[in-house]
């Protein structure tokens, strides 16, 4: 079975473009969770959604907003870029009510 | 404020050595703590797991151990192979309406030398 997948792999941008970033979950999961890992840091928590609703969110400007479809895919975006921004960005999806998350190898973000 | 930290940064070891590596947290309103391994270019990979009415659950090689009384967490690995070398974090989940959000800490870099 597939795992968590995400889309592209690696990208590049400058300050002040957006960005959209798109995960696909494993077949049955209905959870979609987001995270942003800063080099040499651990994951810090961006956003859950649950059956198409925002069910959490961290401490992260308006700037990043996510969404999840009918098919439970998910999409980040991230307006007005800056260089802070460059992180590698993970989803992670879950069963309904599970604990365990499992996570996609994440976007690769750079701002240059 | 909610925080997970480790003690130690990087730990190197044996072949064949057992591991230990230790985390504390902050959130006594945790129920929920796991163990990932994050290895160069990919994501988070679970480990293991425990709630927070255990104090102790096995799997293969690997020991998770939580005390609430000091808000301590650590993760045993016996017979460490060159295959565990990675970065290691521990999440915890706060549980009630912070339910799907997990807070790692900064991670342990493992190396395991042959």
């Amino acid at each position: 079975d597939a795992g968590v997948t995400q889309s592209p792999t690696h990208l590049i941008k400058t300050r002040g473009q957006h960005v959209t970033l798109r995960c696909s979950p494993i077949s049955g999961h209905k959870s979609v969770s987001w995270y942003q890992q800063v080099l040499g840091q651990g994951p810090q928590f961006i956003f859950q959604y649950y059956e198409k609703e925002e069910r959490g969110r961290g401490n992260f400007p308006d700037r990043f907003s996510a969404r999840q479809f009918p098919n439970y895919s998910s999409e980040l975006n991230v307006n007005a870029l800056l260089l802070g921004d460059s992180a590698l960005y993970l989803c992670a999806s879950s069963y309904p009510g599970g604990n365990e998350q499992f996570f996609g190898p994440g976007t690769r973000l750079t701002v240059l | 404020g909610e925080s997970v930290g480790l003690h130690l940064p990087t730990l190197s070891v044996q072949e064949g050595d057992n591991s230990i590596i230790n985390c504390a947290y902050s959130n006594s309103a945790s129920d929920y703590f796991i163990w990932y391994k994050q290895e160069s270019g990919k994501g988070p990979q679970f480990i293991i797991d425990i709630r927070s009415n255990m104090d102790k659950r096995q799997g293969q090689r690997v020991t998770v151990l939580l005390n609430k009384t000091v808000k301590h967490l650590s993760l045993q690995i016996a017979a460490t192979q060159p295959g565990d070398s990675a970065v290691y974090f521990c999440a915890e989940r706060a549980g009630g309406t912070s339910y799907g959000k997990l807070t790692f800490g900064q991670g342990t870099i493992l190396t395991v030398h042959p």
